[in-house]
Protein backbone atom coordinates (compact mmCIF):
# COMPACT_ATOMS: atom_id res chain seq x y z
CA UNK A 1 0.00 0.00 0.00
CA UNK A 2 1.00 3.25 -0.76
CA UNK A 3 2.38 6.22 2.00
CA UNK A 4 4.03 9.02 3.56
CA UNK A 5 4.97 10.09 6.75
CA UNK A 6 5.83 13.39 7.95
CA UNK A 7 8.29 12.70 11.02
CA UNK A 8 7.45 16.07 12.08
CA UNK A 9 4.56 17.73 14.19
CA UNK A 10 5.78 21.11 13.75
CA UNK A 11 9.14 22.82 12.51
CA UNK A 12 9.89 26.54 13.58
CA UNK A 13 12.36 29.05 11.44
CA UNK A 14 13.37 32.10 12.12
CA UNK A 15 12.28 34.75 8.96
CA UNK A 16 15.13 34.57 6.44
CA UNK A 17 16.56 30.96 7.47
CA UNK A 18 16.23 28.30 4.89
CA UNK A 19 13.27 25.69 5.96
CA UNK A 20 13.10 22.13 5.37
CA UNK A 21 9.87 20.29 5.75
CA UNK A 22 10.09 16.16 5.79
CA UNK A 23 8.37 13.71 3.80
CA UNK A 24 9.34 10.14 3.37
CA UNK A 25 7.55 7.60 0.95
CA UNK A 26 6.99 3.92 0.23
CA UNK A 27 4.99 2.51 -2.70
CA UNK A 28 4.94 0.59 -4.99
CA UNK A 29 6.28 1.51 -8.54
CA UNK A 30 6.99 4.91 -9.18
CA UNK A 31 5.90 7.67 -6.66
CA UNK A 32 3.75 10.26 -7.64
CA UNK A 33 3.93 12.80 -4.80
CA UNK A 34 2.97 16.42 -3.87
CA UNK A 35 3.01 19.16 -1.41
CA UNK A 36 0.01 20.58 -0.04
CA UNK A 37 -0.29 23.64 2.03
CA UNK A 38 -3.23 24.85 3.99
CA UNK A 39 -4.07 27.96 6.35
CA UNK A 40 -6.54 28.09 8.84
CA UNK A 41 -10.50 26.76 8.45
CA UNK A 42 -9.16 26.51 4.30
CA UNK A 43 -9.09 24.21 2.23
CA UNK A 44 -5.28 22.63 0.84
CA UNK A 45 -3.46 24.67 -1.90
CA UNK A 46 -1.15 22.69 -4.26
CA UNK A 47 2.61 23.69 -4.26
CA UNK A 48 4.21 21.12 -6.41
CA UNK A 49 4.86 17.67 -7.54
CA UNK A 50 6.60 15.20 -8.69
CA UNK A 51 6.05 12.47 -11.49
CA UNK A 52 9.30 11.88 -13.46
CA UNK A 53 11.96 13.87 -14.75
CA UNK A 54 14.02 16.53 -12.65
CA UNK A 55 14.67 15.68 -9.24
CA UNK A 56 14.71 18.98 -8.18
CA UNK A 57 11.01 20.52 -8.52
CA UNK A 58 10.44 24.00 -8.51
CA UNK A 59 6.56 24.78 -7.40
CA UNK A 60 4.12 27.89 -6.10
CA UNK A 61 5.73 30.93 -3.68
CA UNK A 62 9.10 30.15 -4.06
CA UNK A 63 9.03 26.53 -2.82
CA UNK A 64 10.62 23.14 -4.29
CA UNK A 65 11.09 19.51 -3.05
CA UNK A 66 13.90 17.20 -3.68
CA UNK A 67 13.04 13.66 -5.15
CA UNK A 68 15.80 11.59 -3.54
CA UNK A 69 14.99 7.74 -4.92
CA UNK A 70 17.26 6.26 -2.46
CA UNK A 71 16.33 7.74 0.13
CA UNK A 72 12.55 7.50 -0.43
CA UNK A 73 12.28 11.47 0.35
CA UNK A 74 10.69 14.40 -0.91
CA UNK A 75 11.60 16.91 1.04
CA UNK A 76 9.98 20.66 0.63
CA UNK A 77 12.21 23.42 1.20
CA UNK A 78 12.70 27.25 0.66
CA UNK A 79 15.93 29.03 0.83
CA UNK A 80 14.04 32.20 2.75
CA UNK A 81 11.17 31.50 5.36
CA UNK A 82 8.68 34.21 5.64
CA UNK A 83 6.78 34.95 8.41
CA UNK A 84 3.58 34.29 6.00
CA UNK A 85 4.62 30.56 5.25
CA UNK A 86 3.57 29.57 8.27
CA UNK A 87 0.54 26.86 7.77
CA UNK A 88 0.10 23.48 7.90
CA UNK A 89 2.17 21.52 5.37
CA UNK A 90 0.92 18.04 4.17
CA UNK A 91 3.12 15.49 2.16
CA UNK A 92 0.35 13.29 0.07
CA UNK A 93 0.98 10.37 -2.63
CA UNK A 94 -1.28 9.90 -5.15
CA UNK A 95 -3.09 6.20 -5.40
CA UNK A 96 -1.84 4.50 -8.93
CA UNK A 97 -4.09 1.92 -8.67
CA UNK A 98 -6.55 3.77 -11.56
CA UNK A 99 -7.80 6.41 -9.33
CA UNK A 100 -6.97 9.87 -8.52
CA UNK A 101 -7.33 8.91 -4.78
CA UNK A 102 -4.78 10.88 -2.20
CA UNK A 103 -2.79 9.32 0.71
CA UNK A 104 -2.08 12.36 3.09
CA UNK A 105 0.71 12.21 5.72
CA UNK A 106 0.09 13.55 8.75
CA UNK A 107 0.98 17.33 8.52
CA UNK A 108 3.40 19.52 9.40
CA UNK A 109 3.12 22.74 11.23
CA UNK A 110 5.43 25.07 10.07
CA UNK A 111 6.20 28.21 12.16
CA UNK A 112 8.03 31.11 11.05
CA UNK A 113 9.31 33.42 13.79
CA UNK A 114 9.70 37.21 13.01
CA UNK B 1 -5.12 26.06 -11.43
CA UNK B 2 -8.55 24.34 -11.63
CA UNK B 3 -11.18 25.66 -9.26
CA UNK B 4 -13.15 23.75 -6.72
CA UNK B 5 -15.51 25.53 -4.98
CA UNK B 6 -16.99 24.25 -1.57
CA UNK B 7 -20.48 25.96 -0.15
CA UNK B 8 -21.20 26.54 2.23
CA UNK B 9 -18.18 27.59 4.26
CA UNK B 10 -19.49 26.58 7.58
CA UNK B 11 -22.63 25.55 9.06
CA UNK B 12 -24.32 25.33 12.57
CA UNK B 13 -27.36 23.12 13.05
CA UNK B 14 -29.01 21.17 15.39
CA UNK B 15 -28.77 17.64 16.60
CA UNK B 16 -31.11 15.55 14.96
CA UNK B 17 -31.17 17.50 11.44
CA UNK B 18 -29.50 17.08 8.07
CA UNK B 19 -26.79 18.91 6.10
CA UNK B 20 -26.17 19.28 2.89
CA UNK B 21 -22.79 20.69 1.55
CA UNK B 22 -22.15 21.15 -2.21
CA UNK B 23 -18.79 20.82 -4.33
CA UNK B 24 -18.38 22.06 -7.68
CA UNK B 25 -15.73 21.83 -10.04
CA UNK B 26 -16.19 26.03 -11.99
CA UNK B 27 -13.83 25.09 -14.79
CA UNK B 28 -13.97 21.57 -15.81
CA UNK B 29 -15.76 18.21 -15.37
CA UNK B 30 -15.29 15.78 -12.83
CA UNK B 31 -16.24 12.66 -12.63
CA UNK B 32 -14.78 11.47 -9.76
CA UNK B 33 -14.62 13.82 -6.57
CA UNK B 34 -13.68 12.81 -3.22
CA UNK B 35 -14.70 13.77 0.42
CA UNK B 36 -12.55 14.28 3.29
CA UNK B 37 -12.92 14.74 7.01
CA UNK B 38 -10.18 16.60 9.31
CA UNK B 39 -10.25 16.53 12.92
CA UNK B 40 -8.70 19.28 14.45
CA UNK B 41 -4.89 19.28 14.05
CA UNK B 42 -5.03 15.84 12.23
CA UNK B 43 -4.33 15.17 8.31
CA UNK B 44 -7.21 14.50 6.28
CA UNK B 45 -9.11 11.08 6.08
CA UNK B 46 -10.77 9.83 3.10
CA UNK B 47 -14.28 9.43 3.80
CA UNK B 48 -15.46 8.03 0.34
CA UNK B 49 -15.01 8.57 -3.69
CA UNK B 50 -18.24 10.26 -5.46
CA UNK B 51 -18.69 8.75 -9.09
CA UNK B 52 -20.77 10.66 -11.52
CA UNK B 53 -23.52 8.95 -12.39
CA UNK B 54 -22.77 6.10 -10.21
CA UNK B 55 -22.72 5.16 -6.48
CA UNK B 56 -19.90 6.18 -4.43
CA UNK B 57 -16.97 4.15 -2.56
CA UNK B 58 -17.08 4.26 1.05
CA UNK B 59 -13.72 3.72 3.23
CA UNK B 60 -14.31 1.09 5.23
CA UNK B 61 -15.52 2.36 8.74
CA UNK B 62 -17.49 5.35 7.45
CA UNK B 63 -21.23 4.84 7.58
CA UNK B 64 -22.76 5.22 4.19
CA UNK B 65 -26.44 5.76 5.56
CA UNK B 66 -24.92 8.71 7.61
CA UNK B 67 -22.78 10.56 4.93
CA UNK B 68 -25.24 10.27 1.43
CA UNK B 69 -22.94 11.25 -1.89
CA UNK B 70 -24.69 12.16 -4.42
CA UNK B 71 -22.48 12.62 -7.89
CA UNK B 72 -25.30 13.95 -10.25
CA UNK B 73 -23.63 15.89 -12.72
CA UNK B 74 -20.18 16.15 -13.90
CA UNK B 75 -19.62 19.66 -12.10
CA UNK B 76 -21.43 18.41 -8.63
CA UNK B 77 -21.03 16.14 -6.04
CA UNK B 78 -23.37 16.73 -2.57
CA UNK B 79 -22.19 15.33 1.02
CA UNK B 80 -25.71 15.42 2.98
CA UNK B 81 -25.20 14.34 6.98
CA UNK B 82 -28.10 12.76 8.16
CA UNK B 83 -29.31 13.35 11.74
CA UNK B 84 -25.78 14.96 12.66
CA UNK B 85 -25.00 14.42 16.15
CA UNK B 86 -22.39 16.71 18.13
CA UNK B 87 -19.47 13.94 17.13
CA UNK B 88 -20.01 14.39 13.48
CA UNK B 89 -18.84 18.21 13.83
CA UNK B 90 -15.52 18.15 11.83
CA UNK B 91 -14.19 19.99 9.28
CA UNK B 92 -14.77 18.48 5.87
CA UNK B 93 -13.41 19.31 2.67
CA UNK B 94 -13.67 17.61 -1.07
CA UNK B 95 -11.03 17.35 -3.78
CA UNK B 96 -11.41 16.62 -7.93
CA UNK B 97 -8.43 16.21 -10.09
CA UNK B 98 -7.10 16.95 -13.36
CA UNK B 99 -3.94 16.33 -13.38
CA UNK B 100 -3.64 16.74 -9.51
CA UNK B 101 -6.24 17.24 -6.56
CA UNK B 102 -7.60 20.42 -6.34
CA UNK B 103 -9.76 21.01 -3.05
CA UNK B 104 -12.57 23.24 -2.08
CA UNK B 105 -11.97 25.44 0.36
CA UNK B 106 -13.91 22.65 3.08
CA UNK B 107 -16.80 23.08 5.33
CA UNK B 108 -16.98 23.89 9.63
CA UNK B 109 -19.85 22.06 10.58
CA UNK B 110 -21.15 22.72 13.99
CA UNK B 111 -23.67 20.20 15.51
CA UNK B 112 -24.91 21.51 18.57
Amino acid sequence: AQSVAQPEDQVNVAEGNPLTVKCTYSVSGNPYLFWYVQYPNRGLQFLLKYITGDNLVKGSYGFEAEFNKSQTSFHLKKPSALVSDSALYFCAVRDIAGTYKYIFGTGTRLKVLA
Amino acid sequence: GAVVSQHPSWVICKSGTSVKIECRSLDFQATTMFWYRQFPKQSLMLMATSNEGSKATYEQGVEKDKFLINHASLTLSTLTVTSAHPEDSSFYICSASVTEAFFGQGTRLTVV
